[in-house]
């Protein structure tokens, strides 16, 4: 079983609807959340970053971890074609940064 | 603020040549990132350095990689001799103190022939 697991997609939605995304973790020791984007052929760019369980919303995103159940999302309202996109989640451990395998989304016009 | 630069942006070479890839962290961040990315294996931490000293070389595949940051602003990973199956998307990360979030480059497109 991977420590971190992601659904690959990809979601195709249309333009203006919510977006949902997901991540389960395995290991509780983990204390940093981070979601980061990434655009075909270009790094990985952080979008939202949360320590330990709770909300935190940045203009149209929003995250949300949930320590006791392992499990974190990101909500993205009244999405557009620019966020076509693949979103990974990350969780520190320590140092090292374990991502999920990212989920590819698609905001059609 | 400049962000991680890396360079190449890109690379294509033949099998058995040496390959430098080079990568200038954030100023100011103490740790440096190499990571891999492939369809197959997603992004993999190859080695970690913390005030130019490498922690944890664990990721890194074979001896034939190797990686160095003489100083605070400057990294290189090395791969000799290259292989076809070293073909992959190679990041530079840089983060500040524990608990901040690592800032990658654009990366480096690597082909081997």
């Amino acid at each position: 079983q991977k420590e971190v697991e992601q659904d690959p997609g990809p979601l195709s939605v249309p333009e203006g609807a919510i977006v949902s995304l997901n991540c389960t973790y395995s290991n509780s020791a983990f204390q940093y959340f981070m979601w980061y984007r990434q655009y075909s052929r270009k790094g990985p760019e952080l979008l939202m970053y949360t320590y330990s369980s709770g909300n935190k919303e940045d203009g149209r995103f929003t995250a949300q971890v949930d320590k006791s159940s392992k499990y974190i999302s990101l909500f993205i309202r009244d999405s557009q074609p620019s966020d076509s996109a693949t979103y990974l989640c990350a969780m520190d451990s320590s140092y090292k940064l374990i991502f999920g395998s990212g989920t590819r989304l698609l905001v059609r016009p | 603020d400049a962000g991680v630069i890396q360079s190449p942006r890109h690379e294509v070479t033949e099998m058995g040549q040496e390959v430098t890839l080079r990568c200038k962290p954030i100023s100011g961040h103490n740790s440096l990132f190499w990571y891999r990315q492939t369809m197959m294996r997603g992004l993999e931490l190859l080695i970690y350095f913390n005030n130019n000293v490498p922690i944890d070389d664990s990721g890194m595949p074979e001896d034939r990689f190797s990686a160095k940051m003489p100083n605070a602003s400057f990294s290189t990973l090395k791969i000799q001799p290259s292989e076809p199956r070293d073909s992959a998307v190679y990041f530079c990360a840089s983060s500040g103190d524990r608990g901040q979030p690592q800032h990658f480059g654009d990366g480096t497109r690597l082909s081997i022939l």
